[in-house]
């Protein structure tokens, strides 16, 4: 077990409703990447935070977007929710010095109707 | 995009067999890993190489790396029930700490 959390566990919403995932990253990380799992599919990258600003974004649309806040824990927010963003999203925190060496939490469920 | 794709999809062996997984990938790397997956849940990070690496060995674990063919093979001796697991080799680009992700095997070890 890494010293990542997440929250929820599972969540279930409403097409077009909002959704604000939580990830607190391992103690003297200061780094946090996003990712989606689709079913069957390997994680692909969202975007990562560091020092409270997005450092590097994948192909995803602006209506995801995220936070960073000053003890280093983030959010994952989207907008607009469609079928599509049915997914597991995990979240990794890394230390900035060491920046491979990501450490993953347990992720959040969300099923969109 | 992904950029790895891990070969076989799907892997089932008796316990105490040896498993054998490949990953191949495009473009230039930094490094690459390793990733363990039970049932949907967290990644847990098993092994990196890095670009001027060849071989690479954790335990029951031994990767291999060839920069020539863009191929890695992740090879888990004596396996047990506790192996089955998704798999995954994520790589790095120079400059850049973001994992692309391949799609995976899935192991079934059988008791």
């Amino acid at each position: 077990e890494t010293g990542v959390t997440q929250s929820p566990t599972h969540l279930i919403k409403t097409r077009g409703q909002q959704v604000t995932l939580r990830c607190s990253s391992q103690s003297g990380h200061n780094t946090v990447s996003w990712y989606q799992q689709a079913l069957g599919q390997g994680p692909q990258f969202i975007f990562q935070y560091y020092r409270e600003e997005e450092n590097g974004r994948g192909n995803f649309p602006p209506r995801f977007s995220g936070l960073q806040f000053p003890n280093y824990s983030s959010e994952l927010n989207v907008n607009a929710l469609e079928l599509d963003d049915s997914a597991l999203y995990l979240c990794a925190s890394s230390f900035s010095g060491a920046p491979y060496e990501q450490y993953f939490g347990p992720g959040t469920r969300l099923t969109v109707t | 995009s992904q950029q790895g794709e891990e070969d076989p999809q799907a892997l089932s062996i008796q316990e105490g067999e040896n498993a054998t997984m490949n990953c191949s990938y495009k473009t230039s790397i930094n490094n690459l890993q390793w990733y363990r997956q039970n049932s949907g849940r967290g990644l847990v990070h098993l092994i990196l190489i890095r670009s001027n690496e060849r071989e690479k060995h954790s335990g029951r674990l031994r990767v291999t790396l060839d920069t020539s063919k863009k191929s890695s093979s992740l090879l888990i001796t004596a396996s047990r029930a506790a192996d089955t697991a998704s798999y995954f080799c994520a790589t790095s680009l120079s400059g850049y700490s973001t994992l692309t992700f391949g799609k995976g095997t899935m192991l079934l070890v059988s008791p």
